[in-house]
């Protein structure tokens, strides 16, 4: 029974491509988290959402954005794909803001941008 | 500016040793600290949380230590197994709303265990 799923695991699209990520939790959590993991392994947020709703926006290209349909699902919508994007991006969940240290991660995907 | 730190960036050592990864955070004020591993290809699993009043945590052959006046915490793995291979990544949860009080994370410790 996976807690945090994230689809696909691996995209290889070229540049000016748009592609999106999809991310699932089936543990009830409130928040969920999108990350950033570069070359260097630093995990850098990206964006979090609590209940459906936007509550962390960092210092992203607008060419990303995120949606939560519903408070199981974060996915991310990437347009016009440059090569710097090129990184694993990991979904995460925790039971709510107050318990954000308690985060799940995805299993990750990998995004080569050509 | 709240960072996390840790030391040494990669280690190499043989099966059956110990080893203890060090962690350094200027995160202020301080919520809780918490020690993840990361195998290759997957997501970071977390391994022990301490708080402000916790010197000590032992998960099997992990054991975390914190020492909240000098702001160092270190992951002491015993009898090391090729299992033990990944990263650990030392994370830092400062006190404060869900936007203010973000995590922090470290930019990870590579292990290699050698047989």
């Amino acid at each position: 029974d996976t807690a945090v799923s994230q689809t696909p695991k691996y995209l290889v699209t070229q540049m000016g491509n748009d592609k999106s990520i999809k991310c699932e939790q089936n543990l009830g959590h409130d928040t969920m988290y999108w990350y950033k993991q570069d070359s260097k392994k630093f995990l850098k947020i990206m964006f979090s959402y609590n209940n459906k709703e936007l509550i962390i926006n960092e210092t992203v290209p607008n060419r990303f954005s995120p949606k939560s349909p519903d408070k199981a699902h974060l996915n991310l919508h990437i347009n016009s794909l440059e090569l710097g994007d090129s990184a694993v991006y990991f979904c995460a969940s925790s039971p709510g803001t107050q318990r954000r240290y308690e985060q799940y991660f995805g299993p990750g995907t990998r995004l080569t941008v050509t | 500016k709240n960072q996390v730190e840790q030391s040494p960036q990669s280690l190499i050592i043989l099966e059956g040793k110990n080893c203890t990864l060090q962690c350094n955070y200027t995160v202020s004020p301080f919520s809780n600290l918490r020690w993840y591993k990361q195998d290759t290809g997957r997501g970071p699993v977390s391994l022990t949380i301490m708080t402000f009043s916790e010197n000590t945590k032992s998960n099997g052959r992990y054991t975390a230590t914190l020492d909240a006046d000098t702001k160092q915490s270190s992951l002491h793995i015993t009898a090391s197994q090729l299992s033990d291979s990944a990263s650990y990544i030392c994370v830092v949860s400062g006190q404060g709303s869900s936007n203010t009080g973000k995590l922090i994370f470290g930019q990870g410790t590579t292990l290699q265990v050698k047989p």
